[in-house]
């Protein structure tokens, strides 16, 4: 069964730019959620999506939005980058029909971003 | 705000020499407790869910229990494979989850 994937894996952007990232879920999976990871702040929760609609977010500027298609598969999306936004971004998929993560959430390998 | 604390920060063990990793938690109306493993350049991988206070889950070395207050991940005659840093989080009423800044831990051979 094949895992998640998250493309590109790499990515280089400079301040004010705006980039999109995409995930792949396990098939069959129809929550997919979206982190932020940084040395500073370690784990964040950017947002859930389930069924193609955003079910839950975490507290982050609206400069950071997702969507995820009827296939299950999700983007999210920087606007107007940062030299902050610098990360890895992990993206989870589980079976979850409840909300949450209280399903086994599996994460892909990230995206790391890296804004100068 | 809901809040995960871990302790230490790094551990470095001998093969063979026991230990345990703290997370101590605040978060309203807790839904579940996860730990997790992280290996570098990999994404983190689950590990055990945690739901009310008492429970315990093992898993080959590992064993996982929960309190009120805190969770420990017990680590039983580790093994250098076990080196990895070691996430926790918790979920409550609001369904995001709040992680700790994580345990690295090193076994030595």
């Amino acid at each position: 069964k094949a895992g998640v994937t998250q493309t590109p894996r790499y990515l280089i952007k400079t301040r004010g730019q705006q980039v999109t990232l995409s995930c792949s879920p396990i098939s069959g999976h129809r929550s997919v959620s979206w982190y932020q990871q940084t040395p500073g702040q370690g784990l964040q929760f950017l947002f859930e999506y389930f069924s193609e609609t955003q079910r839950n977010k975490g507290n982050f500027p609206g400069r950071f939005s997702g969507r995820q298609f009827s296939n299950s598969r999700s983007e999210m999306n920087v606007s107007t980058l940062e030299l902050g936004d610098s990360a890895l971004y992990l993206c989870a998929s589980s079976l979850s029909t409840s909300g949450g993560i209280q399903e086994t959430q599996y994460f892909g390998p990230g995206t790391r971003l890296l804004v100068l | 705000e809901d809040q995960v604390t871990q302790s230490p920060e790094a551990l470095r063990l001998q093969e063979g020499e026991s230990s345990s990793l703290n997370c101590s938690y605040t978060v309203s109306g807790l839904r579940g407790l996860f730990w997790y493993r992280q290996d570098p350049g990999k994404g983190p991988e689950f590990l055990f869910t945690l739901y009310s206070a008492g429970e315990e889950k093992e898993k080959e070395r590992l064993k996982a229990t929960l309190t009120k207050k805190e969770s420990f991940l017990h680590i039983t005659a580790p093994k250098p494979e076990d080196s990895a840093t070691y996430l926790c989080a918790g979920e409550g009423g609001s369904y995001i989850p709040t992680f700790g800044r994580g345990t690295s831990l090193i076994v030595h051979p």
